[in-house]
């Protein structure tokens, strides 16, 4: 079974600043994909970024990006010039690619990111 | 685009209760899902359905049941109603392939 390790329950970033939040997980499977979901508190889930794992290139998002080490199964979002509206829960998410897998995703237990004013 | 509608938002239960949540999607996705998450933690999968009629088990199903008479809805039945199922259920679906699963905005339920 899958797996996705977020190994940083906190993190805390001061406003314009770069944080980088981490994530690992274990698969067996070449293709698949990553997500990066983030979890405000008003609870809603919103994409933030995602990554097709047989795509060498990473994945950009405005001031999100990722670090995709295929090898080393390892999906780290960096959050550049850091916004208040930042603060929240991130999720670091799963994805197999076959379709009998049902799309189903797995969860990290989550990074909450406070910013500092 | 109303996407994917959950309702109640909130409700509290006494041991033992019954309750249906209710989630549809205007979206034609064919992936619908639903997910727990207690507090502080990611979300887990309760159940799956990857077409009308067709439902399956996720990482956590004892205690719920749910069915999809139709593309648009996928309701979950918690029969029996445990203090342990005081959760955050979210609903979500999808189209599958590269695009991501769409959320609702969660139903907060509490068992006493």
């Amino acid at each position: 079974a899958q797996t996705v390790t977020q190994s940083q329950p906190e993190m805390s970033v001061q406003e314009a600043e770069t944080v980088t939040l981490s994530c690992t997980y274990d698969t067996s499977e070449s293709d698949y994909y990553l997500f990066w979901y983030k979890q405000p508190p008003s609870r809603q889930m919103i994409l933030v970024i995602r990554q097709e794992a047989y795509k060498q290139q990473n994945a950009t998002e405005n001031r999100f990006s990722v670090n995709f080490q295929k090898a080393a199964k390892s999906f780290s979002l960096k959050i550049s010039d850091s916004q208040l509206g930042d603060a929240a829960m991130y999720f670091c998410a799963y994805r197999q690619k076959k379709k009998s897998s049902g799309d189903k995703l797995t969860f990290g237990t989550g990074t909450r990111l406070a910013v500092r004013p | 685009n109303a996407g994917v509608t959950q309702t109640p938002k909130f409700r509290i239960l006494k041991i033992g209760q019954s309750m249906t949540l209710q989630c549809t999607q205007d979206m034609n996705h064919n992936y619908m899902y639903w997910y727990r998450q207690d507090p502080g933690m990611g979300l887990k999968l309760i159940y799956y359905s990857v077409g009308a009629g067709i439902t399956d088990k996720g990482e956590v199903p004892n205690g719920y049941n749910v069915s999809r008479s139709t593309t648009e809805d996928f309701p979950l039945r918690l029969e029996l109603a445990a203090p342990s199922q005081t959760s955050v259920y979210f609903c979500a679906s999808s189209q599958g392939g590269v695009q991501p699963q769409h959320f609702g905005d969660g139903t907060r339920l509490s068992i006493l």
